[in-house]
């Protein structure tokens, strides 16, 4: 299957500070990836559909002021948690669909805890 | 009514049994459904993926699909000790195909095969 990354898969941060998560697809091109997150013993929840050119969808509920979300290139997306507070603490995971299908692979996902 | 719902687990089957998971949806305009594998700490990894209604067949894994009932369903046959995860249900409710469409996960069923 395809190969997606994350960077980091780990990290601890103190509240109030913003940290930026990137997605990487490695050998194909993304023009839409995906961010969900998961709590424990939880399922995944989609935040929103990151499009390469355009500006990031929402989901309903989903704060786009403190999820940013950058699709620099057709490889690349960035989501970045500004001004973290402890209930941001969750396991974020990336999906890209492979070019003309609608199956997505997953990234290895980053587990934030802020403190 | 939740989007995607999944048989409460957790599901224990001895080795060499099969294990019936059980999944619906809500839309029924929903196109594509796939299966995803779970372990803990970890992100989901594609199992299956099917579209029409009948059964899919991939080594030890069966998907059906009745879009009628709205159901989905996975049957793991011959069940080893490493099929022990969570198993989650995910319906994708753009048109096949379309890389815009959208997963929604069920809250998954967790596995555990015992030797």
């Amino acid at each position: 299957g395809a190969v997606v990354s994350q960077h980091p898969s780990r990290v601890i941060c103190k509240s109030g500070t913003s940290v930026k998560i990137e997605c990487r697809s490695l050998d194909f091109q993304a023009t839409t990836m995906f961010w969900y997150r998961q709590f424990p013993k939880q399922s995944l929840m989609l935040m929103a559909t990151s499009n390469e050119g355009s500006k990031a969808t929402y989901e309903q509920g989903v704060e786009k002021d403190k999820f940013l979300i950058n699709h620099a290139s057709l490889t690349l997306s960035t989501l970045t948690v500004t001004s973290a507070h402890p209930e941001d603490s969750s396991f974020y995971i990336c999906s890209a669909p492979t070019p003309n299908t609608d199956t997505q692979y997953f990234g290895p996902g980053t587990r934030l805890t802020v403190l | 009514q939740k989007e995607v719902e999944q048989n409460s687990g957790p599901l224990s089957v001895p080795e060499g049994a099969i294990a019936s998971l059980n999944c619906t949806y809500s839309d029924r305009g929903s196109q594509s459904f796939f299966w995803y594998r779970q372990y803990s700490g970890k992100s989901p990894e594609l199992i299956m993926s099917i579209y029409s209604n009948g059964d899919k067949e991939d080594g030890r894994f069966t998907a059906q699909l009745n879009k009628a009932s709205q159901y989905v369903s996975l049957l793991i046959r011959d069940s080893q000790p490493s099929d022990s995860a969570t198993y989650l249900c995910a319906v994708n409710k753009g048109n096949r195909g379309s890389t815009l469409g959208r997963l929604y996960f069920g809250r998954g069923t967790q596995l555990t095969v015992w030797p």
